[in-house]
């Protein structure tokens, strides 16, 4: 079955710095790829997903690029916020959702 | 903006005992899914259901559990015999399609807690 690995598992930033999540995929066959941002106790909540047809995609702070050759995917956030902090989540959509094992980030002031 | 809704929000349970956990998908979804999520890991693929029938199930959706669309809005997951490791905080999900790019909208969940 088809198997998501995440990293890092923590991530700890200086407000306004960069952070990036990667994520590698198994299936081939997978061609959505949504990235979950987490709150404690809350729901994965979608932030931003890209779809195989495209390399980059961008929404304000956050963009994901996407290498299907290699099989692996990321997550960039740049000038993060202390609100940025949370467990972020990879995960591929082949008609379920296989989630990857979820980067804790913390954006100190 | 519509959401799935989950209740209760927290269950607790005596080990065997059975619980039903509720969701009500989002009204124009007709794909439903359940997820788990054991404290501290990652989401867990549950099962799939449409047109009232399950069409794909996880190694973990064993014979305790059942999935069922009781009415027009309702979407049920019945753990018959719960397990100390049933303890999770399960979420329910929906899309407005069964495809490999569509969008899952998920809700607050349950939060259960098995003694």
């Amino acid at each position: 079955g088809e198997n998501v690995e995440q990293h890092p598992s923590t991530l700890s930033v200086q407000e306004g710095d960069s952070a990036v999540i990667k994520c590698t995929y198994s299936d081939s066959a997978s061609n959505y790829f949504p990235w979950y941002k987490q709150e404690l106790g809350k729901r994965p909540q979608l932030i931003i997903d890209i779809r195989s047809n495209v390399g980059e995609k961008k929404d304000q702070r956050i963009a994901v690029t996407l290498n299907k050759t290699a099989k692996h995917f990321s997550l960039h956030i740049t000038e993060t916020q202390p609100e940025d902090s949370a467990v972020y989540f990879c995960a591929t959509n082949t008609d379920k959702l296989i989630f990857g094992t979820g980067t804790r980030l913390q954006v100190f002031p | 903006e519509p959401e799935v809704t989950q209740t209760p929000s927290h269950q607790v349970t005596q080990m065997g005992q059975e619980v039903i956990l509720r969701c009500v998908p989002i009204s124009n979804h007709l794909y439903f899914y359940w997820y788990r999520q054991i404290l501290g890991q990652k989401v867990e693929f549950l099962v799939s259901f449409y047109n009232n029938e399950i069409s794909e199930k996880s190694e973990i959706f064993d014979d305790q559990f059942s999935v069922e669309r009781p009415d027009g809005s309702n979407f049920t997951l019945k753990i018959r015999s719960t397990k100390l490791e049933d303890s999770a905080m399960y979420f329910c999900a929906s899309s407005e399609a069964f495809a490999d790019q569509e969008t899952q909208y998920f809700g607050p969940g349950t939060r259960l807690l098995v003694l």
